[in-house]
Parts: structure tokens; sequence; C-alpha cells
């Protein structure tokens, strides 16, 4: 089992609609989250943090975190075609006894005008 | 500008030569991170450094690779004899406080093995 986990996609969703992107872990003490954005061949960016179980909404942008279920997730609303790009969850994994954040390997979501 | 600084964007080295890769963090910012990311993959992490200290390089192979960030200037990570696998983008982040804390990442060393 990857420790950071995200399904490749391509995720293709119409101009307008909402995307899902989702994400699991693999360790049980993480506890901090994070949703970065990276276009094709920039840097990444952050785009939305999450500590606590629930939601978290920031403009078009909520994240979701339930940590019984080691799952994190991702809602662009109203998506754009601005919004094709990779997104990247990344996991703080103290259980681990690594010191900085693991990566999953992204989804590509392509936003069709 | 006080974001993270990364150079040089593009670096292109033959077989057996060594490769630089300079970052400065943000303003502010103590700790940083050099990350890896070969074509359509994820970030792999390689090594985690505050000034004159190593705190984590679980992932960084253990020969021909080297990192350090000293008291002044910026944080290197150093490749030696070079081979066409580490041919990637590399990419440096750093945080103001550490571990469980948000990256900003610059905009990444692309290395060209020849």
């Amino acid at each position: 089992q990857k420790e950071v986990e995200q399904n490749s996609g391509p995720l293709s969703v119409p101009e307008g609609a909402i995307a899902s992107l989702n994400c699991t872990y693999s360790d049980r003490v993480s506890q901090s989250f994070f949703w970065y954005r990276q276009y094709s061949g920039k840097s990444p960016e952050l785009i939305m943090s999450i500590y606590s179980n629930g939601d978290k909404e920031d403009g078009r942008f909520t994240a979701q975190l339930n940590k019984a279920s080691q799952y994190v997730s991702l809602l662009i609303r109203d998506s754009q075609p601005s919004d094709s790009a990779t997104y990247l969850c990344a996991v703080n994994m103290p259980g681990t006894g690594r010191r900085a954040l693991t990566f999953g390997s992204g989804t590509r979501l392509q936003v069709q005008p | 500008n006080a974001g993270v600084m990364q150079n040089p964007r593009h670096l292109v080295r033959r077989r057996g030569q060594e490769a630089r890769l300079r970052c400065s963090p943000m303003k502010g910012h103590s700790h940083v991170y050099w990350y890896r990311q070969l074509p359509e993959e994820g970030l792999k992490f390689m090594v985690y450094l505050q000034k004159e200290n190593i705190i984590d390089e679980s992932g960084m192979p253990k020969e021909r690779f080297s990192a350090e960030f000293p008291k002044e200037g910026p944080s290197i990570l150093r490749i030696q004899q070079v081979v066409r696998g580490d041919s990637a983008a590399y990419f440096c982040a750093s945080s103001p406080s550490g571990v469980g804390e948000k990256l900003f990442f610059g905009s990444g060393t692309q290395l060209s093995v020849l």
C-alpha cells in the first residue's frame, strides 16, 4: 500500500461542474493535510490546508477530512478550464519517522470548456 | 519577491560530472526541504535541513548525493558523478517552523544528464 494514495486520473469534468479529488493515507497518527496544485512544468502551489475532521471552505475549494477513515478530499465548485492541473495531496506522517510531508502521485484534472 | 529562490532553472551535465543546485528559503524561514520529481510522478522527499544541521536525510540516496545549509548562504544539493537516472526536477521548499507545517516551493531546477 502506498503511504499517500491518489487516483492518477485524468479526471474530466465539464466547466461549471464540481470536481471531487480523493486521497487516502496510511499513517493513523497523521495530523496535517494539504492540497497543492501543480500546472505542467511549474512548481506546486499550496491551495488548502486542513487539520481537523470535517469540512474547510475557501472560495470555490472545500477540503474534507475524515481521520477515522484516513481519507481527505478536495472539492472544486464551478470548475473552470484554468483549474486544469495536477492536484497533489500531502500528509505529514510521524508514524514513519519521516520529518517532512509525504506527497501522493497526484490526480490530473481536466476541465472541459 | 521574498519567495523561495532556486538556481539554476535548468542544468545540463554529462555523465560523471557534478551538479550543484542552490536554494534560498523565503525570508524568515529557517527550514529547507529538497524533493525530486520524475515525469508523471509525485514529489519524493530527499532531505530536510535547518541552518547548519541535517534533520532528516532518510530520502536521500546513500551515495553521490549530499546536502548542506550553511550559516550563511543558500542550501546546496550536490550530486556527484551524475548518471542519466538523476535527470529530474529538483524542488526546494521552505517553512517557518518545521514538521507538519505547510511548505512553500521554489520554481525548481530541471537537471538533464546527457
